[in-house]
């Protein structure tokens, strides 16, 4: 089955202590990237990633990292969170084709930062 | 990027057909009219998209304006299980980012 996995579901974390979200998708899409959902603005775009070792910063990036060493994998890092930072967080991928016109979500990740 | 304009919610009963408006009036002729669902508690999805022509898949169908200023997503047979936040969302192929820009949506409620 086609999927876009998070790991982890649901996090509390207390400020300053770092955390990785994972997500992963077996359909061997070149673009990931990452969304923040908040209320009232919607879904934002954190980071992006068109391939293996290509990553650049959507609209949102500040205290957020990415890295992108193998195409299955996307992982956000989150070096010091802040209590700003709490959100619902989805990883997306698609194929980069001109023609391409699906984005695959994940199921998200709920992240409180105290 | 051009903005979509939706109603912030919707009714509808359970076994009827139901029409999301959108309206776009800057839509430029390169942009593509696309549609997402996000169900509670899951990401978005992809419903259907167009570009001048209406559109039918199993999920939707995508009637779009002779002049591109407005589309309408219609459910031919709403279930309790359509109740979701609808997201009319341009895009503009070619662009690096592959960015959707989700805008508040319609929440659609589905009466049984």
């Amino acid at each position: 089955e086609a999927q876009v996995t998070q790991n982890p579901r649901y996090l509390i974390t207390v400020t300053g202590k770092k955390l990785t979200v994972t997500c992963s998708q077996n359909m061997n899409h070149e673009y990931m990237s990452w969304y923040r959902q908040d209320p009232g603005l919607g879904l934002r775009q954190i980071y992006y990633s068109m391939n293996v070792e290509v990553t650049d910063k959507g609209d949102v990036p500040e205290g957020y990292k990415v890295s992108r060493k193998e195409k299955r994998n996307f992982p956000l890092i989150l070096e010091s969170p802040s209590p700003n930072q709490t959100s619902l967080y989805f990883c997306a991928s698609s194929s980069h084709r001109e023609t391409s016109y699906e984005q695959y979500f994940g199921p998200g990740t709920r992240l409180t930062v105290t | 990027d051009a903005k979509t304009t939706q109603p912030n919610s919707m009714e509808s009963n359970e076994e009827e057909p139901v029409h999301l408006p959108c309206n776009h009036s800057t839509i430029s002729g390169t942009d593509y009219i696309h549609w997402y669902r996000q169900l509670p508690s899951q990401g978005p999805e992809y419903v259907i998209h167009g570009l001048t022509s209406n559109v039918n898949n199993r999920m939707a169908s995508l009637a779009i304006a002779e002049d591109r200023k407005s589309s309408t997503l219609i459910l031919h047979r709403a279930t309790l299980r359509d109740a979701a936040v609808y997201y009319c969302i341009l895009r503009r192929y070619g662009g690096a980012t592959n960015k959707l820009i989700f805008g508040t949506g319609t929440l659609l409620a589905v009466q049984p």
